[in-house]
């Protein structure tokens, strides 16, 4: 099962800030949050991750809560190409060995519109 | 620096064949994923390889076994197809060491009839 929640479809205007909540209330202290989304028929794409400091990169910004229970990817201002499914994921990466799967849940469908 | 490639990218297979996929890795990436993805639905985990050894398994039955080449490539094969068992197949690799995220490749559709 998924450890995360998200809402099942979003909508945003061209150009405006798109606002993608994620639920992961069980999170452990040594998990990362990690975004990805997935264009229709391609494989997901890496967006961002963090721990427990706000990260902003050239795609997107994630917010995470103080208690690290829930954050936010926003996407400052939004294309008709960032429709996509967007999942947010938890997982643990170890200095070496292995590292814990991410599971996936159904993430969330974001349709930007003109 | 090449990504993550898959191949074939679309197959159709008879009920009860097998089958075999492939994929590469992202340069410098020393583990690769696989996931399976029916339609509507977010990617499921069905194992994963480091180091020629396989470290991870999701729920998926032994007729879905892989392979790691020590070039870091990897092999999913799937014995007695089943009409289920049509879906998307994804490949990710990963650097074991390093927290910057898997590297899907765009995958494989596979359609049993």
């Amino acid at each position: 099962d998924a450890k995360t929640t998200q809402p099942t479809s979003m909508d945003c205007a061209e150009g405006r800030a798109a606002n993608l909540p994620c639920n992961h209330s069980t999170i452990s202290g040594n998990e990362y949050v990690y975004w990805y989304r997935q264009i229709h028929s391609q494989g997901p794409q890496y967006i961002i991750h963090g721990l427990k400091n706000n990260e902003t990169n050239e795609m997107a910004s994630l917010i995470i809560t103080e208690d690290r229970k829930s954050s936010t990817l926003i996407l400052p201002h939004a294309t008709l190409r960032d429709t996509a499914v967007y999942y947010c994921i938890v997982r643990v990466v170890g200095a070496s060995g292995g590292s814990y799967i991410p599971t996936f849940g159904r993430g969330t469908s974001l349709i930007v519109h003109p | 620096e090449t990504g993550v490639t898959q191949s074939p990218t679309h197959l159709i297979k008879t009920r009860g064949q097998q089958v075999t996929l492939r994929c590469s890795s992202q340069s410098g990436h020393n583990t690769v994923s696989w996931y399976q993805q029916a339609l509507g639905q977010g990617p499921q985990f069905i194992f994963q390889y480091y180091r020629e050894e396989e470290n991870g398994r999701g729920n998926f039955p032994p007729r879905f076994s892989g392979l790691q080449f020590p070039n870091y490539s990897s092999e999913l094969n799937v014995n007695a197809l089943e009409l289920d068992d049509s879906a998307l197949y994804l490949c990710a690799s990963s650097a074991q060491t390093g927290n910057y995220g898997y590297t899907f490749g765009s995958g494989t559709r596979l359609t049993v009839v």
